[in-house]
């Protein structure tokens, strides 16, 4: 079965850009988060969906961050303007609720670096 | 408010050997999973195993177990026979109804040949 998929792996950009992350979750799993990891602050939850409706954005760290899922398949991430301080592995990460708890399973990271 | 505590930043076990990473956690809740994600230099996060709070057993997968003492709210990975590609960072999670995870701060396995 494929995992959770997210493009592009690496992306090198400058300052002032946009960046567009992008997610394909499990298939059939109704929950889908964005985490960020630096060295400094760890793994942060940045937001969540449930059936593609944002549950929790409290993560997000400025308006500079939007995240979008137009259907169960797709998610974006998005920063608008970058700066430097955004260099991060985000991942994303998607789960199905089994009637107690849930084991999210991750994909394998975009590597961010803003210059 | 939860937390997860990981006061080992950096572990080494001889190839063959065993060892044991720890975690401790704080919450109020009696329903809870904790969790070991394993994430090696390509940078995944990988799961490598479960436990739920409600189950007494310690969870086992293959060389990994678990020793989870609830009253104590500590969730240790024992990891035996140590191999080469066991060389990761660790990280313990919790999560309880709210499908939040949070994370501890890692721990560094090095195995040494």
């Amino acid at each position: 079965d494929a995992g959770v998929i997210q493009s592009p792996r690496h992306e090198v950009t400058e300052m002032g850009q946009e960046v567009t992350l992008r997610c394909k979750p499990i298939s059939g799993h109704d929950y889908l988060f964005w985490y960020r990891q630096t060295m400094m602050r760890g793994l942060e939850l940045l937001i969540y969906f449930n059936n593609n409706v944002p549950i929790d954005d409290s993560g997000m760290p400025e308006d500079r961050f939007s995240a979008k899922m137009p259907n169960a398949s797709f998610s974006t991430l998005k920063i608008q303007p970058s700066e430097p301080r955004d260099s991060a592995v985000y991942f994303c990460a998607s789960s199905l609720r089994t009637g107690r708890g849930n084991t999210i399973y991750f994909g394998e990271g975009s590597w961010l670096t803003v210059v | 408010a939860q937390t997860v505590t990981q006061s080992q930043p950096e572990m080494s076990v001889q190839e063959a050997e065993t060892v044991t990473l720890s975690c401790t956690y704080d919450t109020s809740e009696s329903d809870y999973y904790l969790f070991w994600y394993k994430q090696p230099p390509s940078r995944q996060m990988i799961l490598v195993i479960r436990q739920e709070a409600y189950k007494q057993q310690n969870a086992t997968e293959n060389r990994f177990s678990v020793n989870f003492q609830k009253a104590a709210k500590s969730f240790s990975l024992k990891i035996s026979d140590s191999q080469l590609g066991d060389a990761a960072m660790y990280f313990c999670a919790y999560s309880s109804g709210t499908y939040k995870y949070i994370f501890g701060t890692g721990t560094r396995l090095k195995v040494l040949a």
